[in-house]
Order: C-alpha cells, then structure tokens, then sequence
C-alpha cells in the first residue's frame, strides 16, 4: 500500500519558472528519497535525504525534510522542458523496503 | 553504480497464460525487489527476493500468483500467473545501490505487460 500522498497530482509550469512538488508519509523512516519517471519507463533515482537532516541540494534541486510533520519538498529551481516526468517520493524503512508515493506529474511549457 | 538488464521490455499475452520477466544485475545484491505500475498510478510493491529463502511478499500479493525465483545474488524472475486484463501493468525490479555516490534504489527498465 502507498506510505503517503503527493500533491499536487499534476503541475504544469513555464520553462523558467520553479516547481514544487510535497509529499507526506505516515510512519517512521530511515530516510526519504525523490525519483523521477519519464514516459512510464524506468525510475531515475534523483535525491536522498536522511531523517536525521533537514535541507539537500543537487545541482537545481532541493529538497526539505520535515519529520515532525512527516512531510516533504522537492524544489526544482529554473525549470526546462526536459524536467517533465512524474516525479515520486520514497520512503525507505529500516527493513530496506522502498514504499512510493502518489506521484506529482509535472509539464514544463517551453 | 548497479546496472540492471530486465527482460522483456514488453508483451502482449492472452488471458489465462503466464509470462515470466527476468532482471540480472551486474553486481552481487542481498534483496531485490519487485514492484507493479498500474496504469496512470504510482508503484506497489510486490514482494522482496532474497538468495536462498522464499520471497516475502506484501499485502495483496500472493505467491501462486507472482512466483518469483532467486536462484543467485545476480538474478531473479518474476512470473505473473493465469493472467487476466487487470494484470496489465508495468513490472519493475529494483535493488539497492550501495556502490553509487547517491546511495539510492536502481530500477530496470521494466516490462509493459498487456492482457488481451
């Protein structure tokens, strides 16, 4: 079953603009990771953030970690046309057992 | 960081038959993972595979159904059984990576599965 949900659904955006996706969970994790999925092929795993931190960044992104309220962000700053994909949250258990969110399917307009 | 060759990259099979989807990894893992996309939905997991015990699968998901072998640390199959349209899906494996400098989960390419 899904740890959490996702929103928005779907978010579409001018190429430029920042996209931002959040995602909740219910339990407990190890860590938190955000992976990206185009055209319904493989997953690209993106980013990975530890329970313990609270802020990471890799290149034009960013994500925030916020356990106390089991919630999570992924920035991506200056978008291109070539970020659109659906993008999914992760939560990893101490099991190694990788649960997915909803997903966020984002559209950047060139 | 691990690569992974899964197999086929899709079929189209009819219903009441089985198809079998292969995944070799090019590193030895502990546990690989087996995961379903349903059309326009994210990913559920199906089972876990681990060498040498049968896998553990999630609410759901039943072994007669979705047998999966393990047979080495580089390899493992998953059969969807007596398939019916629902089962048309995509099917991903997936392991840990723990060579890489993300430290993340590498998936295959997956397999897009269509019932008819």
């Amino acid at each position: 079953s899904q740890q959490g949900e996702e929103d928005p659904q779907a978010l579409s955006i001018q190429e430029g603009e920042n996209a931002t996706m959040n995602c909740s969970y219910k339990t407990s994790i190890n860590n938190l990771q955000w992976y990206r999925q185009n055209s319904g092929r493989g997953l690209v795993h993106l980013i990975l953030i530890r329970s313990n931190e609270r802020e990471k960044h890799s290149g034009r992104l960013r994500v925030t970690l916020d356990t106390s309220k089991k919630s999570s962000s992924l920035l991506i700053t200056a978008s291109r046309a070539a970020d659109t994909a659906s993008y999914f949250c992760a939560t990893v258990f101490y099991t190694g057992k990788l649960i997915f969110g909803q997903g966020t399917t984002l559209q950047v307009k060139p | 960081s691990a690569v992974i060759s899964q197999k086929p990259s899709r079929d189209i099979c009819q219903r009441g038959t089985s198809l079998t989807i292969q995944c070799q990894v090019d590193s030895q893992v502990t546990m690989m993972f087996w995961y379903r996309q349903q059309p326009g939905q994210s990913l559920t997991l199906i089972a876990t595979a681990n060498q040498g015990s049968e896998a553990t699968y999630e609410s759901g998901f039943v072994i007669d159904k979705f047998p999966i072998s393990r047979p080495n640390l580089t390899f493992s199959t998953l059969t969807v059984s007596n398939m019916s349209p629902e089962d048309s899906s995509i099917y991903l494996c997936s392991v840990e990576d723990l060579s890489g400098v993300h430290y993340g989960y590498t998936f295959g390419s997956g397999t897009r599965l269509t019932v008819v």
